[in-house]
């Protein structure tokens, strides 16, 4: 089965520009999350959709990010506008249900540098 | 909310050791699902292995098994029989009844010819 594509693999802003990643999930998985990890430590989960809807964005700062997942497959994740503390992975991941015996599929990520 | 502790920064290990790396985490919940995945430079994410917390007895996938003490809410992975490709980093998980999935800050492995 195809993974999980991100695009792009690395974009490089200027502070207080905007920014979009895109992320195709595993075809089926209802699951989607978008992570943030900054260099050097674990991913924080930023949002989780299931099918279209927001399950948790608790930790989403929803003042300057957004996502939106349409017809419950792909998924955008945007900043506006981005600052320098934003420089990280952002990395999508699926699973088919969301539940417990659903480990979850990983992207490759999008690598952020914001200068 | 749960957190999940990694106090192991970075470790290292010769070719055809075994190494433990460590892993506590903090919850009220009965049920979860605790995780270790491998994160290489390609930046891939990678289950290494998965834990259901209702089960006593220990997951194990080839040359990685897991301790998995509940009571103490440890989770400790062991690589046996090391190999250059399990240079990574590697991350510990916790998943709770909400379906949001934590990770610990992870702990950095090198494989040493």
């Amino acid at each position: 089965e195809a993974g999980v594509a991100q695009s792009p693999r690395y974009k490089i802003i200027e502070k207080r520009q905007s920014v979009a990643f895109w992320c195709n999930p595993i075809s089926g998985h209802a699951t989607l999350y978008w992570y943030q990890q900054i260099l050097g430590q674990g991913p924080k989960l930023l949002i989780q959709f299931q099918n279209n809807g927001v399950v948790d964005d608790s930790q989403l700062p929803k003042d300057r990010f957004s996502a939106e997942r349409l017809k419950g497959v792909d998924s955008t994740l945007k900043i506006q506008p981005a600052k320098l503390e934003d420089s990280a992975v952002y990395l999508c991941a699926s699973s088919p249900s969301g539940g417990y015996n659903s480990p979850l599929h990983f992207g490759n990520g999008t690598r952020l540098t914001v200068t | 909310a749960q957190t999940v502790t990694q106090s192991q920064p970075e470790m290292s290990v010769q070719e055809a050791e075994t190494v433990t790396l460590s892993c506590t985490y903090d919850t009220s919940e009965s049920n979860y699902y605790l995780f270790w995945y491998k994160q290489p430079p390609s930046r891939q994410m990678i289950l290494v292995i998965r834990q259901e917390a209702y089960k006593q007895q220990n997951a194990t996938e080839n040359r990685f098994s897991v301790n998995f003490q509940k009571a103490a809410k440890s989770f400790s992975l062991k690589i046996s029989d090391s190999q250059l490709g399990d240079t990574a980093m590697y991350f510990c998980a916790f998943m709770g009844g909400n379906n949001d999935m934590r990770f610990g800050a992870g702990t950095r492995l090198t494989v040493k010819p």
